[in-house]
């Protein structure tokens, strides 16, 4: 499974765009790259998921260069209440063994008034 | 859709007693679950991965005799802390994927926090 490397913390402005980077510098040609949400005694909240290129929901948008070993999770104009710890992920999409969800350390996203 | 509950939420036992935590994917089935802890300020470190109807996979480290798995349906999966310790106490975390789903289609219960005294 490809490690993953995101900053430990990152603080905020309400209203600003906060835009957190993974590297993934072992990706394998069958991982998709994975961003979780969780609030503090709450299970992970799925948020956005890609493969390559730019993928937009209507939370948050994700940036995957050509190379895919980073990815990067864009969130718009940000509240107080998305102050919370944002997990990546890569792993197989096939739903093998490859496909379990191993949670590196995270960022701790501290959203400020 | 794609709702999994955790029961009970929330739990403190004496040490030595054992304690059950059930897993259930509300409107979908599991093929197969996860199961999660989550120490204070610590990510998630998954534990064991369960299908249904066959004995569960432990991760390096965690002993099954110990975190006892039992995936008896494709919408319901139990976990058991036997002989609780006050170092077994954690956030637990369930984790269920539909059949034929891939990392997206990986839906989380809301935890179970367990307190030994």
């Amino acid at each position: 499974l490809a490690k993953t490397t995101q900053p430990i913390s990152m603080d905020s402005y309400e209203g600003q765009e906060v835009n957190i980077t993974c590297s993934h510098n072992n990706i394998a040609t069958n991982d998709y790259i994975t961003w979780y949400q969780q609030f503090p005694s709450q299970g992970p909240r799925f948020i956005i998921q890609g493969y390559k290129t730019k993928v937009t929901n209507e939370v948050a948008s994700l940036f995957i260069p050509a190379d895919r070993k980073s990815s990067t999770l864009s969130l718009p104009r940000v509240s107080l209440s998305d102050t919370a710890v944002y997990y990546c992920l890569v792993g197989d999409h096939s739903g093998g063994s490859q496909g379990n969800l191993i949670f590196g350390k995270g960022t701790k996203l501290s959203v400020k008034p | 859709g794609a709702v999994v509950s955790q029961h009970p939420s929330r739990v403190i036992c004496k040490s030595g007693t054992s304690v059950k935590i059930e897993c259930r994917s509300l409107d979908f089935q599991a093929t197969t679950m996860f199961w999660y802890r989550q120490f204070p300020k610590q990510s998630l470190m998954l534990m064991a991965t369960s299908n249904e109807g066959s004995k569960a996979t432990y991760e390096q480290g965690v002993e099954k005799d110990k975190f006892l798995i039992n995936h008896a349906s494709l919408t319901l999966s139990t976990l058991t802390v036997t002989s609780a310790h006050p170092e077994d106490s954690s956030f637990y975390i369930c984790s269920a994927r539909a059949v034929a789903g891939g990392l997206h289609e990986q839906f989380f219960g809301p935890g179970t926090r367990l307190t030994v005294l």
